[in-house]
């Protein structure tokens, strides 16, 4: 079974610079995560989406961060314009539904100067 | 405070040792999960837990409801689970988990 398949696995940009960072989540799984996790910190959620709507983006930054799963498959998150603080790796999850197991993919390290 | 704490924060330890992690969380949850990290990789999910105790392979998982406490245990440590485990919670009414900060856990051969 394919696990979450995430692109690109490391990105530098400039600050001020946009970025986009690409998610497939395991098939069938209705419920996907995007997580941020700054070096030394655990992961924190940005966005919880159900299929193709979204639970929670109480913890996204609205003014510079976008995500979207249009078509309630594969998901993108957007940032623009990119800061020094948004360093950090972008992970994706995936979980059958709601409260099941989380599956994660390998993640995408951002690095901004 | 953080809702979910972890000790130790460093563990390094020699091949063969009894390893144990402890989580401990001032929320009300739904579940408790151990999730294993290595460096540069992404995150394994190790359990998921609501109750009593779980076992597999060399790694062992109990949860106290009452004491809102978890540890992790791992029998015959091996220079290869060396990583960063992260303890993390469900809480009721809200999917998104929250993470402790990681038990970073070093086995020297």
């Amino acid at each position: 079974e394919a696990g979450v398949a995430q692109s690109p696995r490391y990105k530098i940009i400039e600050k001020r610079q946009s970025v986009a960072f690409w998610c497939n989540p395991i098939s069938g799984h209705a419920t996907l995560y995007w997580y941020q996790q700054i070096l030394g910190q655990g992961p924190k959620l940005l966005i919880q989406f159900q299929n193709n709507g979204v639970v929670d983006d109480s913890q996204l930054p609205k003014d510079r961060f976008s995500a979207e799963r249009l078509k309630g498959v594969d998901s993108t998150l957007k940032i623009q314009p990119a800061k020094l603080e948004d360093s950090a790796v972008y992970l994706c999850a995936s979980s059958l539904d709601r409260g099941q197991e989380l599956f994660f993919g390998e993640g995408s390290r951002l690095t901004v100067l | 405070k953080n809702e979910v704490e972890q000790s130790p924060q460093n563990l390094t330890a020699q091949e063969g040792e009894f390893i144990t992690i402890n989580c401990s969380y001032s929320v009300g949850i739904s579940a408790l999960h151990w999730l294993q990290q290595h460096p540069g990789g992404g995150i394994v999910s190790l359990f998921m837990l609501s109750s009593g105790k779980k076992k597999h392979g060399r790694l062992i998982a109990t949860i106290n409801i009452q004491e809102k406490h978890s540890s992790l245990h791992i029998t015959a440590s091996h220079p290869r689970d060396s990583a960063v485990y992260i303890c993390a919670v469900s809480r009721g009414g809200a999917d998104g988990l929250t993470f402790g900060k990681g038990t970073h856990l070093i086995i020297q051969p």
